[in-house]
């Protein structure tokens, strides 16, 4: 069974420049987590969703971030425009149905604002 | 505010038994779990405590004390491929997981 991915994994932009970043939970699994670690810090709850509804948005630091789940499967964030203080380690995590204990993270997009 | 402290290296030596600890202060408990973590890899899961006392897997241990806000991971005869940052993580009245800084176990021959 395929794992959590992440794309891309590295991404290098301009400060101002948009970006985009995907990520594919494991078939199934309903509930889809945004994470973000800046550097020497630790990580950070953006948002939750269940299937395609937000269930909780209140970690996303500000209007520039818009995230989706689009049908309910795979997910993005946007950063719009980017800032210095974006750069950072994004996760997704998914997890089955309801309050499942285990979550299952993917490898992580390294962003890097210039 | 919600607070996770645990202590930002630790080495230790091949073959013996390392105690990780990690307190915290959040707003509510519903669970505190601990995640193994290779540099530029994903976190992944290791534990789970809800209830107080001792839950064994294997060579790893996970202990939690709800009134002290305190839990420890305790890794026996270690391997070189522990390696790694250990994440300590709470989830709060609002079930999302609140994140220590981690620390990172070196393991030394």
């Amino acid at each position: 069974e395929a794992g959590v991915t992440q794309f891309p994994s590295h991404s290098v932009i301009e400060k101002g420049q948009t970006v985009t970043l995907r990520c594919d939970p494991i078939s199934g699994h309903d509930n889809l987590y945004w994470y973000r670690r800046v550097m020497g810090k630790e990580i950070k709850f953006l948002l939750h969703f269940v299937k395609e509804s937000k269930q909780d948005e209140s970690g996303m630091p500000n209007n520039r971030f818009l995230a989706e789940r689009t049908g309910g499967t795979y997910s993005t964030l946007k950063v719009q425009p980017a800032e210095l203080e974006d750069s950072g380690v994004y996760f997704c995590a998914s997890s089955q149905r309801g309050l499942a204990i285990e979550q299952f993270f993917g490898p992580g997009t390294r962003l890097t604002v210039l | 505010g919600q607070n996770i402290d645990q202590p930002t290296e630790m080495t230790a030596t091949e073959g013996a038994i390392v105690q990780i600890n990690c307190t915290y202060q959040t707003s509510g408990f519903n669970g505190l779990f601990w995640y193994q973590q290779h540099a530029g890899e994903a976190p992944t899961f290791l534990s789970y405590n809800v209830l107080d006392g001792l839950e064994e897997k294997g060579r790893f241990s996970s202990f939690l004390s709800r009134s002290k806000g305190y839990s420890y991971l305790l890794l026996k005869e270690l391997q070189m491929k522990d390696s790694a940052s250990y994440l300590c993580a709470v989830r709060d009245s609002n079930y999302q997981l609140i994140w220590g800084a981690g620390t990172k176990l070196i393991i030394k021959p």
